[in-house]
């Protein structure tokens, strides 16, 4: 079952904007990951962030995570042509799992140069 | 760098054929994974592998089986293809902690005619 579901599930937005996608689960987790996946490639992992964290940032990535609402968005700022591509959340329930990474089922990204 | 392959990027086969997909990592990882991937499902897991000859079943098993000899080659194995097997296959691989950062390979799109 899909513990991470992304929104929106399809954003398009123009070269230099900021893109922000949305992640919501449902149980708690001990961390959750965000990918990128070109099309028709494998997944390139982006950034985790751990439950006791609150933000993290790698370059134009910003990730925040807020526990209390079971939510994580990640930023893109001053987007290219390059970073089109779906977006995946995944996360690690924790708890008695002890290997499920849960991947969402993505958000499309396309920035217009 | 974490280097994933898989064998084939391509693969036509027809249906009732055995088919075998082949994954290798580079990074002395313990665990890997094989995932299959279709539009409006996102990535489901058929099978992990966290040591040599070990072996888990994921969220969707049924028709495949798994092979891990070596810990670097991680094998999927359809017994008898159908077309509902058409899809893109994911390998990735990880450190100690299954739910840690996973690496991709570039997957293998299979279509069973």
């Amino acid at each position: 079952s899909q513990q991470g579901e992304e929104d929106p599930q399809a954003l398009s937005i123009q070269e230099g904007e900021n893109a922000t996608m949305n992640c919501s689960y449902k149980t708690s987790i001990n961390n959750l990951q965000w990918y990128r996946q070109n099309s028709g490639r494998g997944l390139v992992h982006l950034i985790l962030i751990r439950s006791n964290e609150r933000e993290k940032h790698s370059g134009r990535l910003r990730v925040t995570l807020d526990t209390s609402k079971k939510s994580s968005s990640l930023l893109i700022t001053a987007s290219r042509a390059a970073d089109t591509a779906s977006y995946f959340c995944a996360t690690d329930p924790g708890g008695g799992s002890n290997y499920k990474l849960t991947f969402g089922k993505g958000t499309l990204l396309t920035v217009n140069p | 760098d974490v280097k994933v392959t898989q064998s084939s990027r391509y693969l036509v086969k027809r249906t009732g054929e055995k088919v075998f997909l082949e994954c290798v990592q580079d990074m002395d990882h313990e665990n890997m994974f094989w995932y299959r991937q279709d539009p409006g499902l996102g990535l489901r897991l058929i099978y992990f592998s966290y040591d040599v000859k070990m072996k888990e079943k994921g969220d969707i098993p049924e028709g495949y089986s798994v092979s891990r000899e070596k810990k670097e080659r991680f094998s999927l194995i359809l017994e008898s293809a159908s077309t509902n097997q058409t899809s893109m296959y994911l390998c990735a691989s990880s450190w100690y902690r299954v739910q840690e950062t996973q690496y991709f390979g570039p997957g293998t799109r299979l279509l069973v005619l």
